[in-house]
């Protein structure tokens, strides 16, 4: 099955420092998804974007999709130290919501 | 407003023994539901899904089965657990395709 796998997989960085995580992904999508994981919780739902869409926003994340070289990066803006955290990307090739997750990436932000 | 609860949060058993986790949701009509397996440091592995009532779908084969006897609830049980059974199992919830899943806030099982 299809797997996202995000790079790096580990980033440590200053509170106000912007944060970038990259996701590629092997087959065709439907949309691709990131999701927020803190220590011991279930996952939050941060960012849809679709496989018509290029760039999406919502407050301090910009997320970005290339279908072309099959890539998304997701970018923190002026990172605070609630953002530390894992993050997925999580793609769905058949637009029925059977999710492929990659490995994540955890984030540390210094106050 | 929707919500998904699972239970237990926390749960230690020894190998051999069964296991039952629960999952209900509410708020909301004939969501399709899953369950999920995270190994420590690594992402999520789709355990099963369900589309309604009755309706299971197992996405790899192992030592686990899921139930769905009502239309929010969804079960996932085993009834010799191996020590390979320990993680976080998650579950999660959706309503339409290419709309986000919400998930529940996990069950950390350790077999001893």
């Amino acid at each position: 099955s299809q797997q996202g796998e995000e790079d790096p997989q580990a980033l440590s960085i200053q509170e106000g420092e912007n944060a970038t995580m990259n996701c590629s992904y092997k087959t065709s999508i439907n949309n691709l998804q990131w999701y927020r994981q803190n220590s011991g919780r279930g996952l939050v739902h941060l960012i849809l974007i679709r496989s018509n869409e290029r760039e999406k926003h919502s407050g301090r994340l910009r997320v970005t999709l290339d279908t072309s070289k099959k890539s998304s990066s997701l970018l923190i803006t002026a990172s605070r130290a609630a953002d530390t955290a894992s993050y997925f990307c999580a793609t769905d090739p058949y637009g029925n919501n059977r999710l492929a997750f990659g490995k994540g990436n955890q984030v540390v932000v210094i106050p | 407003s929707q919500t998904i609860h699972q239970w237990p949060a926390t749960l230690v058993q020894p190998v051999g023994s069964p296991l039952s986790l629960e999952c209900t949701v509410e708020g909301t009509s004939n969501p399709n539901l899953y369950w999920y397996r995270q190994a420590a440091g690594r992402g999520l592995q789709l355990l099963f899904y369900s589309v309604g009532i009755g309706q299971i779908s197992s996405e790899v084969p192992q030592n686990l089965s899921a139930s769905r006897p009502q239309d929010r609830q969804f079960i996932l049980s085993s009834k010799k657990l191996l020590l390979s059974d320990s993680g976080f199992y998650l579950c999660a919830w959706s309503v339409l395709p290419d709309q986000p899943q919400h998930f529940g806030d996990g069950t950390r099982l350790s077999i001893l």
